[in-house]
């Protein structure tokens, strides 16, 4: 299994609402990773989870929280997010510091 | 100035040809890895390297550390190509994750 999965596919939310989105992997893998890409950018860094333990956090707004609740999963509440956080939320996972391995991603819209 | 250049940013082909992509970057790396995203979201990786030439399939990537400058070659295009292909560095001695991403080239190849 060399697949990293992510859901939902996509997610519509308000301002108020919690939603969180989930990533996981069944590859061995160690290090995990929350980016966020918006249109015709490339992919910037939020995240890293390394052996469960949260490893760079890219000084990112509190309204994201990430929760590594075991080696194969990987999660990112969101919580009063503004419309400029509509994006698309791609997770990662690689073995220690080699290849990293994309999800489909998440696109999230918020109005 | 970016730290990750890629060349040419949009680029068109017609199928059958000989493509050439270009990534410099101005930084010390370890590994320099080469990722295709399709409209609407995933990321693949294709290559990581850190000297030589790797091949897999039609698509052969090269790197030369002195000069700083990576290339991917894709042989006899195909329209299933057509995506943005994305250059990304891991600095030497970065931490895990820490991959710092080129604009990307949009390829279209037309049948």
């Amino acid at each position: 299994d060399t697949e990293v999965t992510q859901t939902p596919k996509h997610l519509v939310m308000g301002m108020t609402n919690k939603k969180s989105l989930k990533c996981e992997q069944h590859m061995g893998h160690r290090a995990m990773y929350w980016y966020k890409q918006k249109a015709k950018k490339p992919p910037e860094l939020m995240f890293v989870y390394s052996y469960e333990k949260l490893s760079i956090n890219e000084s990112v707004p509190s309204r994201f929280s990430p929760e590594c609740p075991n080696s194969s999963l990987l999660n990112l509440h969101l919580h009063a997010l503004q419309p400029e956080d509509s994006a698309l939320y791609l997770c990662a996972s690689s073995y220690q510091r080699d290849t990293q391995y994309f999800g489909p991603g998440t696109r999230l819209t918020v109005l | 100035k970016n730290e990750v250049e890629q060349s040419p940013q949009n680029l068109t082909a017609q199928e059958g040809e000989f493509i050439t992509i270009n990534c410099s970057y101005s930084v010390g790396i370890s590994a320099l890895h080469w990722l295709q995203q399709h409209p609407g979201g995933g990321i693949v990786s294709l290559f990581m390297l850190s000297s030589g030439k790797k091949k897999h399939g039609r698509l052969i990537a090269t790197i030369n550390i002195q000069e700083k400058h990576s290339s991917l070659h894709i042989t006899a295009s195909h329209p299933r190509d057509s995506a943005v292909y994305i250059c990304a560095v891991r600095l030497y001695g970065g931490s895990q994750g820490n991959l710092i991403f080129g604009k990307g080239t949009k390829l279209s190849v037309k049948p």
